[in-house]
């Protein structure tokens, strides 16, 4: 079945420091690709998103390109703030499907000012 | 994107009740929404796909009986734990199905049964 492997964390850096959280997905065909991320005690926000090969998804400095060749969508941010402190969710949802999300594990982030 | 909330945000609970949670579509009309349990430190696992006018459909594993779910409307859906007990303690989030493979979530709800 469809799958979403998320580098382990949790990843501790200092503000300014260079991020990736790692993901790799398994899936047919071309699956939508997601980032989302989760602040303390909230649900879910869409932190971006990349449909197809190739796509690169950006969004408050975050940036992901969906590579299919790797069945890859790295999550990369140049410089991290302490207000990034959150977990990051890696997720997939499959082409053609009823839009259900598959999540990976999830990554933890701290940012240390 | 569409503004979903959650009612109540935190809920404690004794062993034995019942307890429902609400999630609201506040602009968007909802004809499917997606529940999910959450442990700590884990991810998401999704346990059923709420369609409006009719029954859920639960992911394997998910008792049905003890998770009841209604979707009477295009902008709500509700969860209710039935005969809550401590391992039911969880953060439970509902989402809603958007546009083009978006899914817009809720804030969520702490579950604490005693």
């Amino acid at each position: 079945g469809d799958s979403v492997t998320q580098m382990e964390g949790p990843v501790t850096l200092s503000e300014e420091a260079f991020l990736t959280i790692n993901c790799t997905y398994t899936a047919t065909g071309y699956p939508s690709l997601f980032w989302y991320v989760q602040y303390p005690g909230e649900g879910l926000q869409l932190l971006l998103k990349a449909t197809k090969a190739d796509d690169k998804g950006s969004n408050k400095g975050f940036e992901a390109t969906y590579r299919k060749e790797t069945t890859s969508f790295h999550l990369e941010k140049g410089s991290v703030q302490v207000s990034d402190s959150a977990v990051y969710f890696c997720a997939l949802i499959p082409s053609g499907s009823a839009r259900q999300l598959t999540f990976g594990s999830g990554t933890q982030l701290t940012v240390l000012p | 994107g569409a503004v979903v909330s959650q009612h109540p945000s935190r809920v404690i609970c004794k062993s034995g009740t019942s307890v429902k949670i609400e999630c609201r579509s506040l602009d968007f009309q909802a004809t499917t929404m997606f529940w999910y349990r959450q442990f700590p430190k884990q991810s998401l696992m999704l346990m059923a796909t709420s369609n409006e006018g009719s029954k859920a459909t639960y992911e394997q594993g998910v008792e049905k009986d003890k998770f009841l779910i209604n979707h009477a409307s295009l902008t709500l859906s509700t969860l209710t734990v039935t005969s809550a007990h401590p391992e039911d303690s969880s953060f439970y989030i509902c989402s809603l199905a958007g546009g083009y493979n978006e899914q817009f979530f809720g804030p969520g709800t702490r579950l604490t049964v005693l």
